[in-house]
């Protein structure tokens, strides 16, 4: 079965740092672009990194500078690093994988983990 | 600026149609997007995928009550037999080179 799994969310100080993960069953990770989507309380979603499957990465301009994506393909896993905290980075944030069919690649998100949530606060 | 617009919310009763609209920014009419539905507290689920021309291709297990189409910069997703179930946010996504975009996601009430 294909599936993502997220953890390592936590309650952490602004100014504070956090590593995420991403692990994947049913499918070689290191083959697709990864993604992670963060979703504020009440609030939609908000794209924030992906890493191609030739390593290239993006970054959402709110978050550049502070996130560093990831991935070890030998666990067959996906990081996000987040370092100088802030309260507007608490949210729940998800791993998706984008779609792929007949040799071609689309940036639609069609796997996605359940989330793990990360709370910034005093 | 490549940019997604929806109607925040939108309702129709138990049984019926909805068609739900997402808007693609000016010069951006022919990309493709993806349908997502998020029913309370829980993930994402991947819908379809909406091309230009009104071809689309359904997650598994999608039924056939969803549909997507197309028109110019409109990218529509209909659910009909409307079921208590289909009530949730429907977020729009879409991708360029080196970036990812949502729609702000519409509300669905089923009254």
């Amino acid at each position: 079965e294909v599936q993502l799994v997220e953890s390592g969310g936590g309650l952490v100080h602004p100014g504070g740092s956090l590593r995420l993960s991403c692990a994947a069953s049913g499918f070689t990770l290191s083959s697709y672009e990864m993604n992670w989507v963060r979703q504020a309380p009440g609030k939609g979603l908000e794209w924030v990194s992906y890493i191609s499957s030739s390593g290239s990465l993006y970054y959402a301009d709110s978050v550049k500078g502070r996130f560093t994506i990831s991935r070890d393909n030998a666990r067959n896993s996906l990081y996000l690093q987040m370092n100088s905290l802030r309260a507007e980075d608490t949210a729940v944030y998800h791993c998706a994988r984008i779609y792929c069919s007949g040799g071609s690649c689309y940036g639609a998100f069609v796997i996605w983990g359940q989330g793990t949530m990360v709370t910034v606060s005093s | 600026q490549l940019v997604l617009t929806q109607s925040p919310s939108a309702s129709a009763s138990l049984g019926a149609s909805v068609k739900l609209t997402c808007t693609l920014s000016s010069g951006h009419s022919s990309y493709a997007i993806a349908w997502h539905q998020q029913q309370p507290e829980k993930g994402p689920r991947y819908l379809m995928k909406l091309n230009s021309d009104g071809s689309h291709t359904k997650g598994d297990g999608i039924p056939d009550r969803f549909s997507g189409s197309s028109s110019g910069a409109e990218r529509y997703l209909t659910i009909s037999s409307l079921q208590s179930e289909d009530e949730a946010d429907y977020y729009c996504q879409t991708w360029g080179t080196g970036i990812r975009v949502f729609g702000g996601g519409t509300k669905l009430t089923v009254l």
